[in-house]
């Protein structure tokens, strides 16, 4: 199958701080990729999908300002969560989806992020 | 409104059979999913129906009612290794993935 990874595995971080995880399709090409978080005992929650070359379109509730989004190549996104607060402490997962299957989609082993 | 219930645990014995069961109601359907997740890990993908049946891959099996709008996964010949929680996602007609809470499902030796 497909393969997606993330980067930073985990990540530590002072609030009031920028944090920025990767998410990369190592063996195809990701025309759509999705970003969720995920809090202890929930489940998975969709933040946003990104459309290569486009602007992504964010859930309800999700601030456009705060979690930055940019899909510049059909192999990586990357989300920004801007001035974190330990209230944005939590699994963010990406997943990837190519342009073949619109069925399948292929998750990163995901980002912890702890902020102080 | 777009919704996916299932229950929130489950114990099964080491070597029985477990059903989690899921209904689903989304705007549209292209598929239903079950998701294995490890405590601090991604999902990783077990099954995908989108016609009416039962699809069988070794211990796992799914199956689909889209008429009834339910599904069940079923494990068989349980491990302590499938001590995980178990995700049941409908895909809606924009092709996006609407997320059950998932079922924690514990194994008992």
């Amino acid at each position: 199958g497909a393969v997606v990874s993330q980067h930073p595995s985990w990540v530590i971080c002072k609030s009031g701080t920028s944090v920025k995880i990767e998410c990369r399709s190592l063996d195809f090409q990701a025309t759509t990729m999705f970003w969720y978080r995920q809090f202890p005992k929930q489940s998975l929650m969709l933040m946003a999908t990104s459309n290569e070359g486009s602007k992504a379109t964010y859930e309800q509730g999700v601030e456009k300002d705060k979690f930055l989004i940019n899909h510049a190549s059909l192999t990586l996104s990357t989300l920004t969560v801007t001035s974190a607060h330990p209230e944005d402490s939590s699994f963010y997962i990406c997943s990837a989806r190519g342009e073949r299957d619109y069925n399948e989609q292929f998750f990163g082993p995901g980002t912890r992020l702890t902020v102080l | 409104g777009q919704n996916i219930d299932q229950p929130t645990e489950m114990t099964a014995t080491e070597g029985a059979i477990v059903q989690i069961n899921c209904t689903y109601q989304t705007s549209g359907f292209n598929g239903l999913f079950w998701y294995q997740q490890h405590a601090g890990e991604a999902p990783t993908f077990l099954s995908y129906n989108v016609l009416d049946g039962l699809e069988e891959k070794g211990r796992f099996s799914s199956f689909l009612s889209r008429s009834k709008g339910y599904s069940y996964l079923l494990l068989k010949e349980l491990q302590m290794k499938d001590s995980a929680s178990y995700l049941c996602a409908g895909m809606d007609s924009n092709y996006q993935l609407i997320w059950g809470a998932g079922t924690k499902l514990i194994i008992k030796p």
